[in-house]
């Protein structure tokens, strides 16, 4: 079974700080993706990559930075954090085909 | 730029009963739907896919899904809802062909009574 795999699980961060989501998949998909959701709203699209070493915007990416080391792992990065960007963040992988598999997802607290 | 409506933010349901979700898109071209289901605490898990052909799709746990080009929309049904269907569904649609950068409507919640 596809396995997307999201840590930390939750995590509260201070205004200002540096946040850094780890998403690791072992599906072998070439596509990744962060997408972030907010009480009353779907998810939306923040940052997403094709190939290792590449990133691209998605439809919400300021304030948020994204990296692609491998085809595995993909980093989803909050230089300054800031109370708006609380929020639950999912990680999702895919070969543009047929399937988007999501992870459980990250519940960021920034007080 | 594509968009997805669900105009219900919140259904309820008796457990036995027939349900039906609604989902309006908007798409240049043929589109590529989704129902997503969300679980509490739980990530989003795929029901059922549309990808030009027969207009009514399969998926799983009884959930069946009608696409209609001339009204925009991809609703969801199910026969009998049971008490374990109670969760937030999310209607999708593909930035391209296939599964790709999908845009999400702001979801259903699912309540059953019993």
């Amino acid at each position: 079974e596809a396995a997307v795999t999201q840590s930390p699980r939750s995590k509260v961060a201070v205004t200002g700080g540096k946040v850094t989501l780890s998403c690791h998949q072992t599906n072998n998909h070439d596509y990744m993706y962060w997408y972030r959701q907010d009480t009353g709203h779907g998810l939306r699209l923040i940052h997403y990559s094709y190939v290792a070493d590449s990133t691209e915007k998605g439809d919400i990416p300021d304030g948020y930075k994204a990296s692609r080391p491998s085809q595995e792992n993909f980093s989803l990065i909050l230089e300054l954090a800031s109370l708006s960007q609380t929020a639950v963040y999912f990680c999702a992988s895919g070969t543009g085909d047929t399937e988007v598999f999501f992870g459980k997802g990250t519940r960021l607290t920034v007080v | 730029a594509q968009s997805v409506t669900q105009p219900d933010a919140r259904v309820t349901v008796s457990e036995g009963a027939s349900l039906q979700l609604r989902c309006k898109y908007s798409y240049f071209g043929t589109p590529y739907l989704f129902w997503y289901v969300q679980y509490p605490r739980q990530g989003l898990q795929l029901l059922l896919k549309y990808y030009p052909g027969d207009p009514v799709v399969q998926g799983v746990n009884g959930f069946e899904a009608e696409f209609s080009k001339s009204n925009s929309s991809f609703h969801l049904r199910k026969a009998s809802v049971h008490w374990s269907d109670w969760a937030v569904y999310f209607c999708a649609v593909s930035d391209t062909e296939g599964a790709d950068r999908l845009t999400f409507g702001k979801g259903t919640q699912l309540i059953i009574q019993p």
